[in-house]
């Protein structure tokens, strides 16, 4: 059973940069035909996709926040991992990572979320 | 960028009623729609993909139809670990993909 768990700081000061890193267990990172994601959620609104890394490096971003985001993967440690830069009080929200495991752009399992807060 | 509108907002249903959600996108997403529940204080679980396939586990009460712009997710029957938020979700408009904003099952 794929595993995935967010981890990293909960607090960020406004301006600063958020990082975030997703371990996943029960399977190889390296070894998904597909990606990995981060998916935010700012406190009682929807779903908002980030992007997406492939085993290869590959990436693609939401274009809203393609000049402020970074995703990257290390295969070695089974890990990806979300940098946003410049964060604002906009920027609060539980930041969870998934996988497309076995479908094709849908997200089939999911970390149980982080809540990162960005004070000013 | 394909926007999808979920409606109604809130739905306000008792436990054994069927319950109707509606997701309609900007433009067509052929069947390239999935939907998600989300309970308080979990992360989303995958329900349906490409419209009408059920995702691994998921009952038989939960159905999606639908291709175009207009797709919906139907609970034939509400049991009580049904209410929760319903998203929606496009894999049409790739690399790039959206959610709807939700509709909230509430126990009447």
């Amino acid at each position: 059973q794929l595993q995935l768990q967010e981890s990293g700081p909960g607090l960020v000061k406004a301006s600063q940069t958020l990082s975030l890193t997703c371990t996943v267990s029960g399977g190889s990172i390296s070894s998904v035909t597909y990606y990995w994601s981060w998916i935010r959620q700012p406190a009682g609104k929807g779903l908002e996709w980030i992007g997406r890394v492939y085993p290869t490096g590959t990436t693609n971003y939401n274009p809203s926040l393609k000049s402020r985001v970074t995703i990257s993967v290390d295969t070695s440690k089974n890990q990806f991992s979300l940098r946003l830069s410049s964060v604002t009080a906009a920027d609060t929200a539980v930041y969870y990572c998934a996988s497309s495991w076995e479908l094709p752009n849908y997200f089939d399992y999911w970390g149980q979320g982080k809540l990162v807060s960005v004070s000013s | 960028e394909i926007v999808l509108t979920q409606s109604p907002a809130t739905l306000s249903l008792s436990p054994g009623e069927r319950a109707t959600l509606s997701c309609r996108a900007s433009q067509s997403v052929d069947r390239y729609l999935g939907w998600y529940q989300q309970r308080p204080g979990q992360a989303p679980r995958l329900l349906i993909y490409d419209a009408s396939n059920r995702a691994t586990g998921i009952p038989a009460r939960f159905s999606g139809s639908g291709s175009g712009t207009d797709f919906t997710l139907t609970i034939s029957s509400l049991e009580p670990e049904d209410f929760a938020v319903y998203y929606c979700q496009q894999r049409s408009n790739w690399p790039l993909l959206s959610f709807g904003g939700g509709t909230r099952v509430d126990m009447k």
